[in-house]
């Protein structure tokens, strides 16, 4: 079956300009998770879905990050005025519910601020 | 919130010896402690899983202990070969999960 699914795959702006990074999750799966990946470094948890509960977003690193999700399915994560340190590969997961279920990762957008 | 730390930052073994990764946790709320391999360019894939009910589990050359009363978890590779070169992380937590910082594995043929 379709697994995790990211959009797009690179992309490159200039700083100051706004991005959205779309994610779809596997079908069914009512938990989805937004990670940052910088060059070299682990995952750093950035915000949480589950079903139709307020999104856990103790990860967003600064008011510039916003995300959404419809429902259960789509979620986007929106960077506003970029900056330099924005750039990083942006991993989305999902998972059939929360905690202790296997998160399926997506391919990731790497993301360029010049 | 929960704080992961990973040990070493690299390893690199000789073809069919063992690698150890060690992770320790802070909260001891976390109850669900997997680990994730990370090929070059590709995404995190889970290789195996614990949960806190459970001390070690085993798949074939991959173990995992977990000691709760420490609040630290192990990986340990028996048998390497080249193709478990690779960046390996551990995480623990609950509902959202903390990963530790990556363990680059080279396996020398």
């Amino acid at each position: 079956g379709a697994g995790v699914s990211q959009s797009p795959s690179n992309k490159v702006t200039e700083k100051g300009k706004d991005v959205e990074l779309r994610c779809d999750p596997i079908s069914g799966h009512t938990a989805l998770y937004w990670y940052r990946q910088r060059l070299g470094q682990g995952l750093e948890f950035l915000i949480y879905f589950q079903g139709n509960s307020a999104p856990d977003k103790s990860g967003l690193p600064s008011d510039r990050f916003s995300a959404e999700r419809t429902g259960e399915s789509v979620s986007t994560l929106t960077i506003q005025r970029t900056q330099q340190e924005d750039s990083a590969v942006y991993l989305c997961a999902s998972s059939l519910a929360s905690g202790r279920n296997e998160q399926y990762f997506g391919p990731g957008t790497r993301l360029t601020v010049t | 919130g929960e704080n992961v730390e990973q040990h070493p930052s690299t390893l690199s073994v000789q073809e069919g010896d063992s690698a150890v990764i060690k992770c320790t946790y802070s909260d001891s709320a976390s109850n669900y402690f997997p680990w994730y391999k990370q090929e070059l360019g590709k995404r995190p894939q889970l290789i195996i899983d614990i949960r806190s009910n459970v001390g070690e589990k085993k798949d074939q050359r991959i173990a995992v202990t977990l000691n709760k009363t420490a609040k630290h978890f192990s990986l340990h590779i028996t048998e390497t070969q080249p193709e478990d070169s690779a960046v390996y992380f551990c995480a623990g937590g609950g509902n959202q999960f903390y990963f530790g910082t990556g363990t680059s594995l080279t396996v020398i043929p």
